[in-house]
């Protein structure tokens, strides 16, 4: 069974900053991977996807990067701004539909 | 984008009473949908999958008897938390899958507190 980690389980850093968020899976046989936001109560924002095939995708702050042969994903955020604080989580799909979660990085960027 | 919604937004209820959380597909058909759950400071973890007009497939040790789901038509999915019970108290998110693509389309989710 595909298990998913995500280091580190929280982070705090100052306004402005550049930070890497990582995730790390089992099975490299994945379909895709996704990166989701999720802000305290609410349900889910994706904010990236990236394809079995894809070593990259980028919006706007966020680079997320894709290495299957070594089960790691990378989620790189440019100039950290107080509202990106959120927890991000990471998840792996097999199939295209099914997604793995990990248990999520906590950020807080300090102002 | 696609919206997903999800009804309540948070319930309260006595211990083994039921409650029913509507998940629905606003702007598109969905013939698949997920249930997950999420227990404070835990990641999501799926619970079931729900097709359109077949039986939800359930995961290993989510009891299908105590969350009936229903996917009665292409917009609109039910989740039916039976005798529910204090350690059902969670976040449930419920989520679809458009038949143009591949990304799921979350609800904002429900949170079911049982007393």
């Amino acid at each position: 069974k595909q298990e998913v980690t995500q280091i580190p389980a929280a982070l705090s850093v100052p306004e402005g900053e550049n930070l890497v968020l990582n995730c790390s899976f089992t099975d490299s046989a994945i379909y895709n991977l996704q990166w989701f936001r999720q802000d305290p109560g609410k349900g889910l924002t994706s904010l990236l996807l990236i394809q079995s095939s894809q070593r990259e995708q980028t919006s706007g702050r966020l680079n997320a990067s894709l290495d299957k042969s070594s089960g790691r994903s990378t989620l790189y955020i440019a100039a950290s701004q107080p509202g990106d604080s959120a927890t991000y989580l990471c998840a792996v799909s097999n199939t295209g539909n099914q997604f793995y979660f990990g248990t999520g990085t906590s950020l807080t960027v300090i102002p | 984008g696609a919206v997903v919604s999800q009804h309540p937004s948070r319930v309260i209820c006595k211990s083994g009473t039921s409650v029913k959380i509507e998940c629905r597909s606003l702007d598109f058909q969905a013939t698949t949908m997920f249930w997950y759950r999420q227990f404070p400071k835990q990641s999501l973890m799926l619970m079931a999958t729900s097709n359109e007009g077949s039986k939800a497939t359930y995961e290993q040790g989510v009891e299908k008897d105590k969350f009936l789901i229903n996917h009665a038509s292409l917009t609109l999915s039910t989740l039916t938390v039976t005798s529910a019970h204090p350690e059902d108290s969670s976040f449930y998110i419920c989520s679809a899958v458009g038949d143009w693509e591949e990304t799921q389309y979350f609800g904002p989710g429900t949170r079911l507190l049982v007393l």
